[in-house]
């Protein structure tokens, strides 16, 4: 199965810094990843499809890129709502397998 | 509204029985791939279960051969029926579908919470 390793574990930012969270994966997945975000009490939300579409009523301020085997989620100003739990998955193989997740606090 | 609704979780023993449902609204859960996800509890994501638009089915090595997802179509549900529980298994169930489109489980459920425990 692939394997995703997500970078780093916690991210401690303030509001109005810029975020980057890493994800790598043990083979490449083309370009099938996605990004979640999972808030305390809550399911996890779509935010990026295809390593770099916003989800539908994402703001403009997430973005993803990469492709093959390392990719990155970027908030550019973070908000106060944006402190959670990301997970990257990939959606090349069975398993669909998803990264260990990194949590952003707020410093 | 496009929505997924779990329920049937709760307590049961080692070595017990639950089936969980999932309600869709608003899409059809026989033209998708419909998906189970578990959380432990202060953990991350694990994808359990899978079952494609034309029927087939796939499961995480972890449940092979305990768990069995299903689907009804008249009822537009998903349900995983859930065998010989474990204590490693307590964990919130999502349902989710997996959008051809999109590549990614773009609709989740609430969850449900299914603890094995004596």
């Amino acid at each position: 199965e692939i394997v995703l390793t997500q970078s780093p574990a916690t991210l401690s930012l303030s509001p109005g810094e810029r975020a980057t969270l890493s994800c790598r994966a043990s083979q490449s997945v083309s370009s099938f990843l996605a990004w979640y975000q999972q808030k305390p009490g809550q399911a996890p939300r779509l935010l990026i499809y295809d390593a770099s579409n916003r989800a539908s009523g994402i703001p403009a301020r997430f973005s993803g890129s990469g492709s093959g085997t390392d990719f990155t989620l970027t908030i550019s100003s973070l908000e106060p709502e944006d402190f959670a739990v990301y997970y990257c998955q990939q959606r090349s193989n069975w398993p669909r397998t998803f990264g260990q997740g990194t949590k952003l606090e707020i410093q | 509204e496009v929505q997924l609704v779990e329920s049937g979780g709760g307590l049961v023993q080692p070595g017990g029985s639950l089936r969980l449902s999932c309600a869709a609204s608003g899409f059809t859960v026989s033209s998708n791939y419909m998906n189970w996800v578990r959380q432990a509890p202060g953990k991350g994501l694990e994808w359990v279960s899978v079952i494609y638009s034309g029927g087939t089915t796939d499961y995480a090595d972890s449940v092979k051969g305990r768990f069995t997802i299903s689907r009804d179509n008249s009822k537009n549900t998903l349900y995983l029926q859930m065998n010989s529980l474990r204590a490693e298994d307590t964990a919130v169930y999502y349902c989710a579908r997996d959008s051809i489109a999109r590549h990614a489980f773009d609709i989740w459920g609430q969850g449900t919470m299914v603890t094995v425990s004596s």
